[in-house]
């Protein structure tokens, strides 16, 4: 599969414990975006990387997370202490360097996190 | 602010019968409109976006500015077609890409 990769698939943690969450998009696209999709509701962006830069992180982005992208390829999502209101599907997605009319967003299948 | 408002959670419809699916948006800007499909056990994939003027799959929207409606509509709807669909947001000075998307339809075709 040369899509976009996360993981793990799924995550069970205990209230206060830290995650961290891992992403490898397709090889040759430099821009990675973090959603989160809670349920019965669409996706609600969290931030984007060009490249190595993290250029806009969402306001729903509190201080207990964070992304990094140290070498522009994957990318990982960290969320300390992390509560029960931080249960959702945490999706990954790439989307290549031009502006072309087909650019698209590509999605990974997710990480679904539990806190219990 | 931006928003995405898909009045029907779930839709029901029968095989050879046509399909809308409703989208209303809030934007004060030039919007780029998306409808993103996913399909049991798949991943979130593009079905089409307004800039492209084409149908895929049968499908068809269109943008309207005046009524601020993004509606996904095909005449005949199959079986394969049951899936949930996002209607989604963004605006040209954001990059096309940071989407605000919609709560989403579960479209359920019957034989």
């Amino acid at each position: 599969d040369t899509g976009v990769s996360q993981n793990p698939r799924h995550k069970i943690t205990k209230r206060g414990q830290n995650v961290t969450f891992r992403c490898d998009p397709i090889s040759e696209h430099n821009r990675l975006y973090w959603y989160r999709q809670t349920l019965g509701q669409g996706p609600e962006f969290l931030t984007y990387f060009q490249n190595e830069a993290q250029l806009e992180k969402s306001r729903l982005l509190s201080d207990r997370f964070s992304a990094e992208r140290p070498k522009g390829s994957f990318s990982t999502l960290e969320i300390q202490r992390t509560e029960q209101g931080d249960s959702a599907m945490y999706l990954c997605a790439s989307s290549p360097p031009v502006m072309t009319s087909n650019e698209k967003l590509f999605f990974g299948s997710g990480t679904q996190l539990s806190v219990l | 602010a931006q928003r995405v408002t898909q009045p029907e959670k779930l839709l029901s419809v029968f095989k050879g019968a046509p399909v809308e699916l409703k989208c209303n948006y809030s934007y004060s800007g030039s919007p780029e409109l998306f409808w993103y499909v996913q399909y049991s056990r798949q991943r979130l994939q593009l079905l089409l976006r307004h800039i492209s003027r084409e149908s895929i799959k049968g499908f068809t929207a269109d943008l309207n500015k005046g009524e601020t409606s993004f509606h996904l509509k095909k005449p005949f709807a199959q079986e394969e077609d049951s899936a949930m669909y996002y209607c989604a947001l963004s605006g040209w000075d954001q990059g096309a890409q940071k989407l605000v998307f919609g709560q989403g339809t579960r479209l359920t075709i019957n034989p």
